[in-house]
């Protein structure tokens, strides 16, 4: 089955500065990857997304790359604010998998004022 | 309007009860699925169904029993309680199978004592 690696588990950050999470994947045949964010006493919420035919994605301060051939993708947030501070998960699917998509183990945020 | 909704958002309960948590989204999307959330923050998929037939199943314990009465609902009984089992339940949906955007609830706390 897929397996998803993120890195780092933890990351701290100057308000300001960026920010990047990486994770990789084991199913080549994965085709949608997307990235939820969760508050404290909350559920993950999808920030962006990319699917396999795209290498990158941006909306606003939030950008997504994908390498398909390395079989990763990463999460970049610019000019961070301390409202960025939460958990990031990455996941990957494929539509063939009825519907399991598999998530990272989750990265936690912590942007400093 | 919430989409996912989840009951209850916390539940203490002693070891070896039994217990039930609901969820209802009123989105329209076909596909239903429970996660167990750890301590660790750690997000792994339970259940999936879609049109209210089950479609994945993880290796859960057959102590948990999910039904799906109508495509919007999905509960999650459990029977005899144990301490592992105590983590945040969370519920979501999603418009196709696997690949596409999944929309979570707020989770529901269950502590087994």
């Amino acid at each position: 089955g897929e397996n998803v690696e993120q890195h780092p588990s933890t990351l701290s950050v100057q308000e300001g500065d960026s920010a990047v999470i990486k994770c990789t994947y084991s199913d080549s045949a994965s085709n949608y990857f997307p990235w939820y964010k969760q508050e404290l006493g909350k559920g993950p919420q999808l920030i962006i997304d990319i699917r396999s035919n795209v290498g990158e994605k941006k909306d606003q301060r939030i950008a997504v790359t994908l390498n398909k051939t390395a079989k990763h993708f990463s999460l970049h947030i610019t000019e961070t604010q301390p409202e960025d501070s939460a958990v990031y998960f990455c996941a990957a699917s494929k539509v063939t998998n009825a519907g399991k998509s598999t998530f990272g183990d989750g990265t936690t945020l912590t942007v400093k004022p | 309007d919430t989409a996912v909704s989840q009951t209850p958002k916390y539940l203490v309960t002693q070891m070896g009860n039994d217990k039930s948590i609901k969820c209802e989204q009123n989105l329209g999307h076909d596909t239903m699925y429970w996660y167990k959330q750890d301590s660790k923050k750690f997000l792994k998929i339970m259940f999936s169904y879609n049109n209210k037939e089950l479609i994945i199943n993880e290796t859960v314990p057959n102590r948990f029993s999910p039904k799906s009465p109508d495509k919007a609902h999905l509960n999650l009984h459990i029977n005899s309680l144990e301490l592992g089992d105590s983590a945040v339940y969370f519920c979501a949906s999603s418009l196709g199978q696997g690949n596409t955007e999944a929309f979570f609830g707020q989770g529901t706390r269950l502590t087994v004592v």
